[in-house]
């Protein structure tokens, strides 16, 4: 069985600064896919950034990158130049082999202006 | 870029009636949606899989009988909860992948603020 790992509940960064939300997941499938959610106060869920398991590069998406490291199981999201805009829960999910996600916990983050 | 559509986005229902939530892919087929619960401060929890043409698969402790899902076109599903009691006030998201390529990213509708009062 699949499991997420978000270890902080709640994190601030000064606005136009970089933060690094954490993500460590647990499988024991060889093909796998690692997403990034955010969701603000509205409950949508905004879909920012995939990294796939046979992937080399860490993935990238404007002010968004992943940092896979597959060894250690994590898949942190690093948003860099934070903006107010920014403020909302962010969560980390996995899948594997189904399209059926399973989520971390979340992490709520601050920008302070 | 592909949009899931889900309605209402609020409602408020009476003890012991049933409310239907639907849940729309715009301009892709879905064979297959899923269905969450997130409670206030909590993560998402998935609740059933949704398929076209066949029974839903619900996930562990989830009652079907409760919570009753249809998917009867291949750009609509429906997840109607029965009988509704304050513990189910909650909030319900879909969610649809486009294309037959597995660990895609999800598309999610806007969910639905329930409140049974």
């Amino acid at each position: 069985a699949q499991k997420i790992t978000q270890t902080q509940p709640g994190m601030f960064v000064q606005e136009k600064e970089a933060v690094t939300l954490d993500c460590t997941y647990d499988t024991s499938d060889q093909s796998y896919g690692l997403f990034w959610y955010k969701q603000p106060s509205s409950g949508e869920m905004i879909f920012l950034i995939y990294q796939g398991s046979y992937d080399e590069q860490n993935a990238t998406e404007g002010r968004y990158s992943l940092n896979f490291q597959k060894a250690r199981k994590s898949a942190n999201l690093v948003i860099s130049a934070s903006q107010l805009g920014d403020s909302a829960m962010y969560f980390c999910a996995a899948s594997s082999g189904t399209y059926k996600y399973i989520f971390g916990t979340g992490t709520r983050l601050k920008v302070l202006a | 870029g592909a949009v899931v559509s889900q309605h209402p986005s609020r409602v408020i229902c009476k003890s012991g009636t049933s409310v239907k939530i639907e849940c729309r892919s715009l301009d892709f087929q879905a064979t297959t949606m899923f269905w969450y619960r997130q409670f206030p401060k909590q993560s998402l929890m998935l609740m059933a899989t949704s398929n076209e043409g066949s029974k839903a698969t619900y996930e562990q402790g989830v009652e079907k009988d409760k919570f009753l899902i249809n998917h009867a076109s291949l750009t609509l599903s429906t997840l109607t909860v029965t009988s509704a009691h304050p513990e189910d006030s909650s909030f319900y998201i879909c969610s649809a992948n486009r294309g037959y390529i597995q660990n895609t990213e999800a598309f999610f509708g806007q969910g639905t603020r329930l409140t049974v009062v």
